[in-house]
């Protein structure tokens, strides 16, 4: 049973539109959200990270917008570029657990 | 910095054989280290997490005596695949937790390795 469960599986969006991706969980317990980004053949690379005290976090054009009582939370990019192509995953996990559970990825394509 | 190597990035092995991967953290220590298993185009699946000087912990359905972790320092692990078979084939990717001493340290945050292809013939 997956704890974090991520949508869409895939997304194609034109260049300079705006990618959002969706995350809900379950574990009330959990109190970190990070995004990675992983490119094919590639280990994946942190991106942004929130935590469930602020609703919204910035950095760059990546934006993570966080709702504690829906347990939801999204990644925004703005200004998609072609190199934004990517596939994307959320994850949560726990101060003292600190083991992440993964969403199911979200496979991007940016159109020139 | 928080970098995180594995070697070899890329292994064929005949079906039968042993094959030992390693990952390091090379700009901090790793107190926890975290291995991974992703079949294309599915999500990282967390096999074990091995703290430097005890034994790894595995989840649920990972056979131990076939993925053999050792921590044996704060910034190496391996993972061995024993008697690998062609269904043990994918991407192994390995992560490092600690607290960088450059960074104001998110305890939960997690460096990944670049992966190392399997390829079991």
């Amino acid at each position: 049973q997956q704890q974090v469960k991520q949508s869409p599986q895939s997304l194609i969006v034109q260049k300079g539109g705006i990618s959002i991706i969706n995350c809900a969980y379950e574990n009330t317990a959990f109190d970190y959200f990070p995004w990675y980004q992983q490119f094919p053949g590639k280990g994946p690379a942190l991106l942004i990270a929130i935590r469930p005290d602020v609703s919204e976090k910035k950095e760059g054009r990546f934006t993570i917008s966080f709702n504690k009582s829906a347990k939801q939370f999204s990644l925004h990019i703005m200004d998609s570029q072609p190199g934004d192509s990517a596939t994307y995953f959320c994850a949560a996990s726990t101060d003292s657990w600190g083991k992440l559970q993964f969403g199911a990825g979200t496979q991007v394509v940016v159109t020139p | 910095g928080a970098v995180v190597s594995q070697h070899p990035s890329w292994v064929i092995c005949k079906s039968g054989t042993s094959v030992k991967i390693e990952c390091r953290s090379l700009d901090f220590q790793a107190t926890t280290m975290f291995w991974y298993r992703q079949f294309p185009k599915q999500s990282l699946m967390l096999m074990a997490t091995s703290n430097e000087g005890s034994k790894a912990t595995y989840e649920q359905g990972v056979e131990k005596d076939k993925f053999l972790i050792n921590h044996a320092s704060l910034t190496l692990s391996t993972l061995t695949v024993t008697s690998a078979h062609p269904e043990d084939s994918s991407f192994y990717i390995c992560s490092a937790r600690g607290v960088p001493s450059w960074t104001s340290g998110i305890l939960n945050e997690q460096f990944f390795g670049p992966g190392t292809r399997l390829t079991v013939l």
